[in-house]
């Protein structure tokens, strides 16, 4: 499976956008680029996924490197909703190929 | 209304026991799983099953059983509980079987807790 990389922790001031970065460069061309979140005490989250354009949608912004090796999810205003662990995860285009989480960021936000 | 539930919340039971959970999804949904997240927090595929049909099994032990009486529900059935099963226990659905950016819709939860 491919592997992406994140920071174990990062923090964030309320209202401030927030840019939490992922690695993948062992991606293939065919994988998805998938974050997933999960706030304390409940199951996961889809956030956003993409292939190769940039993506926006009503949570959040996915801004993908042009070589596919490096993404960003960008929450425009960061709320203290935010605060949760954020999962960068490559998904397969083969059907039958589950989720593979890695530990993900730790996002505080500070009022 | 809730799209993936699962009872109950919480379990706590003795080792050697038998217990199950049950998860139902209402969004007709073919494809659904179970994960389980240990103590640090690591969360793992544990089953897939396809309309009905298991399809993903990632080297659980054969005490955990699980059972698909119809596509909208799978259970999930653990016999002879050992500590390490200590764990919370995810159940997710999704439109078809991974892959292809599919979105997973995951349930509240199951904490379980073997004494």
């Amino acid at each position: 499976d491919a592997k992406t990389t994140q920071p174990n922790s990062m923090e964030s001031n309320e209202e401030e956008p927030v840019h939490l970065p992922c690695n993948h460069s062992t991606i293939s061309g065919t994988d998805y680029i998938h974050w997933y979140r999960q706030l304390p005490s409940q199951g996961p989250e889809y956030v956003i996924h993409g292939l190769t354009s940039n993506v926006n949608n009503r949570m959040a912004s996915l801004a993908i490197a042009e070589d596919r090796k490096s993404s960003t999810l960008i929450l425009h205003r960061a709320t203290l909703r935010d605060a949760a662990v954020y999962y960068c995860i490559l998904t397969s285009s083969v059907r039958n190929t589950p989720l593979v989480f890695g530990k993900g960021t730790r996002l505080s936000v500070i009022a | 209304d809730t799209a993936v539930s699962q009872t109950p919340k919480y379990l706590v039971t003795q080792m050697g026991n038998d217990k199950s959970i049950k998860c139902e999804q209402n969004l007709g949904h073919d494809t659904m799983y179970w994960y389980k997240q240990d103590s640090k927090k690591f969360l793992k595929i544990m089953f897939s099953y396809n309309n009905k049909e298991l399809i993903i099994n990632e080297t659980v032990p054969n005490r955990f059983s699980p059972k698909s009486p119809d596509k909208a529900h799978l259970n999930l059935h653990i016999n002879s509980l050992e500590l390490g099963d200590s764990a919370v226990y995810f159940c997710a659905s999704s439109q078809y079987s991974g892959g292809l950016g599919d979105e997973q819709f995951f349930g509240p939860g199951t904490r379980l807790t073997v004494l």
